[in-house]
């Protein structure tokens, strides 16, 4: 069974550029959640989705950070403009419905991104 | 104060030991707890799971233990390898959140010597 996919593996830019994530769900999985996290930490959920509406986008800095899932399978996360702080891994992950306690997370490898 | 960074709390113990990787927990509310292992370079990977209903869970050479009444939660890994070297990572959930509304704690790192 293929993974989350993910893409680019590693990004770098610099300070107020513009970056953009893809990722590709597992296939079948209406939930679909990115997450950020930042080296020495675990991650910490940006948005979750639910086909392709949104359910969770309350620790999104909306001010720099928009997803968007069109179409209910893949999905892109962007960062316009980036800041140094902005330095993590952005994980995405699947699940089959989103139920709470009766599935598990799939997690893609993520994508390294360096502000510089 | 919690320090940030690189420090994270490190286990080192030989092949064929059993490794107990503990978890403190501050929300009253989490009723759900998630163990998850992450290796260098890729995503957190589900390891085992346990309700606020249940005290114990065992999967294959896993154990979870959950104490609520000090909020404090375990991994016991029995005969460990050295494939079982990562970073691993406890997580809850609270009724009435999404199931992606996860909050890790800090991760260990699990080293295991041959």
């Amino acid at each position: 069974e293929a993974g989350v996919a993910q893409s680019p593996r590693y990004k770098i830019i610099e300070k107020r550029q513009s970056v953009a994530f893809w990722c590709n769900p597992i296939s079948g999985h209406a939930t679909l959640y990115w997450y950020q996290q930042i080296l020495g930490q675990g991650p910490k959920l940006l948005i979750q989705f639910q086909n392709n509406g949104v359910v969770d986008d309350s620790q999104l800095p909306k001010d720099r950070f928009s997803a968007e899932r069109l179409k209910g399978v893949d999905s892109t996360l962007k960062i316009q403009p980036a800041k140094l702080e902005d330095s993590a891994v952005y994980l995405c992950a699947s699940s089959l419905r989103g139920d709470r306690g009766a599935e598990k997370l799939f997690f893609g490898s993520g994508t390294q991104l360096s502000v510089l | 104060g919690e320090s940030v960074g690189l420090h994270l709390p490190t286990l080192s113990v030989q092949e064929g030991d059993n490794s107990i990787i503990n978890c403190a927990y501050s929300n009253s509310a989490s009723d759900y707890f998630i163990w998850y292992k992450q290796e260098s370079g890729k995503g957190p990977q589900f390891i085992i799971d346990i309700r606020s209903n249940m005290d114990k869970r065992q999967g294959q050479r896993v154990t979870v233990l959950l104490n609520k009444t000090v909020k404090h939660l375990s991994l016991q890994i029995a005969a460990t390898q050295p494939g079982d070297s990562a970073v691993y990572f406890c997580a809850e959930n609270s009724e009435g959140s999404t199931l992606g509304r996860l909050y890790f704690g800090r991760g260990t790192q699990l080293t295991v010597w041959p």
